[in-house]
């Protein structure tokens, strides 16, 4: 079963322009992770942050985490081609930190 | 820079064949995850190790799954018999030890996409 769910399931946008999707979880964490999957890829891991953080920075990508909603965001800037992908976030908890459940996944096209 | 390494990389298979699939981690790494990706869905564990142990199979079914970490580094997924919808993608990955608290990133292998037919 799937704790995490993204939202929107798909997103279009323009070169240049800033990307935003959401992720939403029923149970408590104690970490939230974002990864990127390229078309028939593996996975790779973007930004990790814990449950007593409530935003993160990585170059273009800036997280933010609401344990009250149970969410959390990912906001990608200054969109480029290349950041297309799937987006995937992933929730460990605290019996099992290392145990990641994850949702369906955001498919991110940006258009040239 | 490291990298985790899976064989093979596709696979095609008949109903009721065995199958088998191999992962070496990133150097170090102790724990190590194998995931099930089917199509339009996100990964979803089989199996965690910690070294050789296993830490959770509980996703893992049993009747037809088994996975192995013999020396503690790398891993073998074993399905047999092989049914129609265990087509997907196979994903390893590994991360430092489970010591590390508040969870750590995981690094993922190229996966192995495996169909039935």
């Amino acid at each position: 079963s799937q704790q995490g769910e993204e939202d929107p399931q798909a997103l279009s946008i323009q070169e240049g322009e800033n990307a935003t999707m959401n992720c939403s979880y029923k149970t408590s964490i104690n970490n939230l992770q974002w990864y990127r999957q390229n078309s028939g890829r593996g996975l790779v891991h973007l930004i990790l942050i814990r449950s007593n953080e409530r935003e993160k920075h990585s170059g273009r990508l800036r997280v933010t985490l609401d344990t009250s909603k149970k969410s959390s965001s990912l906001l990608i800037t200054a969109s480029r081609a290349a950041d297309t992908a799937s987006y995937f976030c992933a929730t460990g908890t605290r019996s099992n930190d290392y145990k990641l459940s994850f949702g369906a996944g955001t498919t991110v096209t940006v258009r040239a | 820079e490291a990298e985790v390494a899976q064989s093979p990389r596709y696979k095609i298979t008949e109903k009721s064949q065995a199958v088998a699939f191999w992962c070496d981690p990133i150097s170090g790494h102790a724990t190590l995850y194998w995931y099930r990706q089917i199509l339009g869905q996100g990964p979803e564990l089989l199996v965690q190790f910690q070294d050789e142990s296993v830490v959770d199979d509980s996703q893992l079914p049993k009747d037809r799954f088994s996975a192995e970490r013999l020396k503690g580094v790398d891993s073998t997924l074993k399905i047999q018999p092989a049914e129609l919808g265990d087509s997907a993608m196979y994903l390893c990955a590994s991360s430092l030890g489970l010591w590390l608290a508040g969870g750590s990133e995981q690094f993922f292998g190229p996966g192995t996409r495996l169909t039935v037919l």
